[in-house]
């Protein structure tokens, strides 16, 4: 148990529909990621927030919408996805303010975009 | 100059032999260099990290080379076993304390 929880581990949804995945860290950290992970692009960083602030949107459309209501808990909502979505959204955090010394994954929410 | 360039794609080894994975950077500024290993339905796991002002790190059957002149790091696993199959990330930080990710190696070792 990494420490990261991801759910839900896998989610169906069709282009119109509004979904969000969830992250809870029990780490005590500071900073949690968003990662997209395909067979395109391996390791993809979406967001970044550090102390509940975003500091981080690497160019990820806005069908993307990330909210972090505390340290503890990062949501990214989904809306009006693309089939080119699908892919395994990873969540992770770090103890310091940037990716740093040591990431903490999560084990993933596999999306499939109908 | 961010892009760290991983190779091989995939890697077959045989039970008890050597699986070596390469990474090549450009920016001279990166400052750390850890390794993630992934099993099939998790995320990764850092694996082994080091710090360009050393040549060579180990812990127990896994080395990290460093060629700071070359711009290269390599993963040696010794004694590879069936239970160190997974696909295996570079990585590199930046001044920004951001890390940049290598594309991949899914190693298979074969009993």
């Amino acid at each position: 148990e990494t420490g990261v929880t991801q759910t839900p581990r896998h989610l169906v949804m069709g282009m119109t529909n509004k979904k969000s995945l969830k992250c809870e860290q029990h780490l005590g950290h500071n900073a949690m990621y968003w990662y997209k992970q395909s067979a395109k692009k391996p390791l993809e960083l979406m967001f970044v927030y550090n102390f509940k602030e975003q500091t981080e949107n690497n160019s990820v459309p806005s069908r993307f919408s990330p909210e972090c209501p505390n340290s503890s808990h990062l949501f990214l909502h989904l809306h009006t996805l693309q089939p080119e979505d699908s892919a395994l959204y990873l969540c992770a955090s770090s103890q310091g303010g940037g990716q740093g010394e040591k990431l903490f994954f999560g084990s993933g929410t596999q999306l499939s975009v109908l | 100059q961010q892009q760290v360039k991983q190779s091989p794609q995939s890697l077959i080894v045989q039970k008890g032999g050597i699986s070596i994975i390469n990474c090549a950077y450009e920016n001279t500024a990166f400052d750390y260099f850890p390794w993630y290993q992934q099993f099939p339905g998790k995320g990764p796991a850092l694996l082994i990290a080091i710090r360009p002002d050393v040549s060579e790190k180990k812990e127990g059957r896994f080395t990290i080379s460093f060629n700071k002149s070359a711009k290269q790091f390599s993963l040696h696993i010794m004694d590879s076993q069936p239970g160190d199959s997974a696909t295996y990330f570079c990585a590199a930080r930046n001044a920004g304390n951001m890390l940049t990710f290598g594309g991949g190696t899914r190693l298979m070792v074969k009993p």
